[in-house]
């Protein structure tokens, strides 16, 4: 049961171009989501969340979308530059969790993300 | 660098066998995670350790084991090791135990299962 998906596998950017990544969930109790981005031979690296009270959190080049009544949110990168390159996961959690699901976060199975010079 | 620090990087094993992987996390962070990245797969939580107490678990399989210590360095045992079980597997701390705690991920072990 995929409750954060991730359809696309890739994305291709010419730099200096946009780059929007899509994510969709299904579990309506998320109410705060999160981008991390990966290098390889890397961890995942914090990027930007928002929570579901509002629906645009921006931070520099990086800008997160939430549309709760569509169940999706999409990560804006503008200006892309090669250094983005890298895979970007989205990831969902619900703050009201009790019990053993407190703090517990799903995430989407990556999008690779390939900036151009 | 995260700051988070996991040992072995690198882990080649049989099926059957039992290994341990090892997280110390960022300084001052009490809490530790464990996640389980399979090929093709999104990140899969298995299991928090806030202050040495589980805090919260995810779809962890009974082989698999964790525990956090007083010096707050959290290791994860997997034993009958079978071959799906070979994946990266990546340790994250935080603050605390809150959801809104950003999760500092260590850069993984990769364990090979022949």
């Amino acid at each position: 049961d995929q409750q954060v998906k991730q359809n696309s596998p890739s994305l291709s950017v010419q730099e200096g171009r946009i780059s929007i990544l899509n994510c969709d969930y299904t579990n309506s109790m998320f109410d705060y989501f999160l981008w991390y981005k990966k290098y390889p031979a890397e961890g995942p690296t914090f990027l930007i969340s928002i929570s579901s009270i509002k629906d645009k959190n921006e931070d520099g080049r990086f800008t997160v979308f939430l549309n709760k009544s569509a169940k999706h949110l999409s990560l804006h990168i503008v200006p892309s530059q090669p250094g983005d390159s890298a895979v970007y996961f989205c990831a969902a959690s619900d703050l009201n969790a009790g019990g053993t699901s407190y703090g517990k976060l799903t995430f989407g199975q990556g999008t690779i993300l390939t900036v151009h010079p | 660098d995260s700051g988070v620090t996991q040992t072995p990087k690198h882990l080649i094993t049989a099926t059957g066998q039992r290994v341990t992987l090892r997280c110390s996390p960022r300084s001052g962070d009490l809490s530790v995670y464990w996640y389980q990245q399979s090929l093709d797969q999104g990140l899969q939580f298995l299991i928090q350790y806030y202050n040495g107490e589980e805090r919260a678990k995810g779809n962890i399989l009974e082989r698999f084991s964790a525990q956090q210590f007083p010096d707050l360095h959290s290791e994860l045992n997997l034993s009958s090791l079978e071959l799906g079980d070979s994946a990266l597997y990546f340790c994250a701390s935080s603050a605390t135990s809150g959801s809104t705690d950003t999760q500092y991920f260590g850069p993984g072990t990769r364990l090979t299962v022949l």
